[in-house]
């Protein structure tokens, strides 16, 4: 069951590239990393996944060492609206940490 | 393709009745998956059902908490004779396989008075 860890709070300029790092030191060979959103008390939003390779979509882009005990979610330019709790998991036991509180600030 | 629908969005009710929160997965997932969130606080696991399965309730209070996943309908997680530290809200998500990405729903959210 690979845990997750992440910094509790980040904050970033708008317009500036957001990097919100997640520590999975315990993830299996085939286990995927997963990085979902959560914007006041919504439900969870689906940003990106990856297993090795780097991943980029419409919303982000994910960064994945080589080891893979270590990933890096980065929004490329925030804007208000990205402030959220951001989520790394690693499927398994679908257990999700407390995730990272991105504030993006003016 | 509907997401994940959840119902009912808002449900009152009083000390000592009973919730029942119902779940409609994604068209073609068979797994389901039941989050609770506590005010201020994370997504925190409470089951895992398949169809007519529960493969994974460790995240179940023991006592007046259960939940189904049915051949035909909704998932169903029910709480009965409902406290005041019920009050949360209650996410559901879905997924096509295990070990795989999940789709959320919009969520329950109790308020027990």
């Amino acid at each position: 069951d690979a845990k997750t860890t992440q910094p509790t709070s980040m904050d970033c300029a708008e317009g500036r590239a957001a990097n919100l790092p997640c520590n999975h030191s315990t993830i299996s060979g085939n286990e995927y990393v997963y990085w979902y959103r959560q914007i006041h008390s919504q439900g969870p939003q689906y940003i990106i996944h990856g297993l090795k390779n780097n991943e980029t979509n419409e919303m982000a882009s994910l960064i994945i060492t080589e080891d893979r005990k270590s990933s890096t979610l980065i929004l490329p330019h925030a804007t208000l609206r990205d402030t959220a709790v951001y989520y790394c998991i690693v499927f398994g036991k679908s257990t999700f940490g407390d995730g990272t509180t991105l504030t993006v600030k003016p | 393709n509907a997401g994940v629908m959840q119902n009912p969005r808002h449900l009152v009710r009083r000390r000592g009745q009973e919730a029942r929160l119902r779940c409609s997965p994604m068209k073609g997932h068979s797994h389901v998956y039941w989050y609770r969130q506590l005010p201020e606080e994370g997504l925190k696991f409470m089951v895992y059902l398949q169809k007519e399965n529960i493969i994974d309730e460790s995240g179940m209070p023991k006592e007046r908490f259960s939940a189904e996943f049915p051949k035909e309908g909704p998932s169903i997680l029910r709480i009965q004779q409902v406290v005041r530290g019920d009050s949360a809200a209650y996410f559901c998500a879905s997924s096509q396989q295990d070990n795989y990405g999940y789709t959320f729903g919009s969520g329950t959210r109790l308020t027990v008075v």
